[in-house]
């Protein structure tokens, strides 16, 4: 199976910083890379599909890059209602895995 | 817009089993796909399988293979997901989540493909103790 990897697994910025998430595969997924936005005691929310589509009423401020085995997730101007956890999960094949996880929280 | 309305909290003690059921309101499965998503106290989410009830086959996670059954009614709009030989570890909020289904003839048999995840239920969640 192809297994997902984040980094950072946690990070602390300040409102108004970019900030960066990366998410890597183990093997090519092409763009079948979705993330997933988790606020404490939330359920998830979908941010962007397809590697770079913005999903439907989600800030601009989110975006999404990447294919094959690289992506990045940036939030250009952290605010503080982004304070969450942000997941990748690939969807080419099953088992549709999700990557551990990015704590992002305010400095 | 779907929206998946599940069971209620369970409480179960250790090697039993457990059935969490996920109601679509709003619309039909047609081509959706049904995935079942856990959470353990905090950790991160975990894909346990999935059905595309149109489909009828459910996938599953190498991990979650021996132990869990996912179905699912199209007359009633519902899935289902049953795991069983429960332990402490078992303990979590398990996520009915819904997305699209896409499907390719290839040499005539007809293969289809989860999509990303756009509907989530609110959880149920699960305590195994004795």
């Amino acid at each position: 199976d192809i297994q997902m990897t984040q980094s950072p697994s946690s990070l602390s910025a300040s409102v108004g910083d970019r900030v960066t998430i990366t998410c890597r595969a183990s093997q090519g997924i092409n763009n079948y890379l979705a993330w997933y936005q988790q606020k404490p005691g939330k359920v998830p929310k979908l941010l962007i599909y397809a590697a770079s589509t913005l999903q439907s009423g989600v800030p601009f401020r989110f975006s999404g890059s990447g294919s094959g085995t690289d992506f990045t997730l940036t939030i250009s101007g952290l605010q503080p209602e982004d304070v969450a956890t942000y997941y990748c999960q690939k969807y080419d094949t099953v088992p549709l895995t999700f990557g551990p996880g990015t704590k992002v929280d305010i400095k | 817009q779907v929206q998946l309305v599940q069971s209620g909290a369970e409480v179960k003690k250790p090697g039993s089993s457990v059935k969490v059921s996920c109601k679509a309101s709003g619309g039909t499965f047609n081509n959706y796909a049904i995935n079942w998503v856990r959470q353990a106290p905090g950790q991160g989410l975990e894909w346990m399988g999935g059905i595309i009830p149109v489909f009828g086959t459910a996938n599953y996670a190498q991990k979650f293979q021996d132990r869990v059954t996912i179905t699912a009614d199209e007359s009633t709009n519902t899935g289902f997901m049953e795991l069983s030989s429960l332990t402490s570890e078992d303990t979590a909020v398990y996520y009915c989540a819904g997305g699209g289904s896409t499907s390719t003839v290839i040499r005539r048999v007809t293969h289809y493909f989860y999509s990303f995840i756009d509907v989530w239920g609110k959880g149920t969640t699960v305590t195994v103790s004795s």
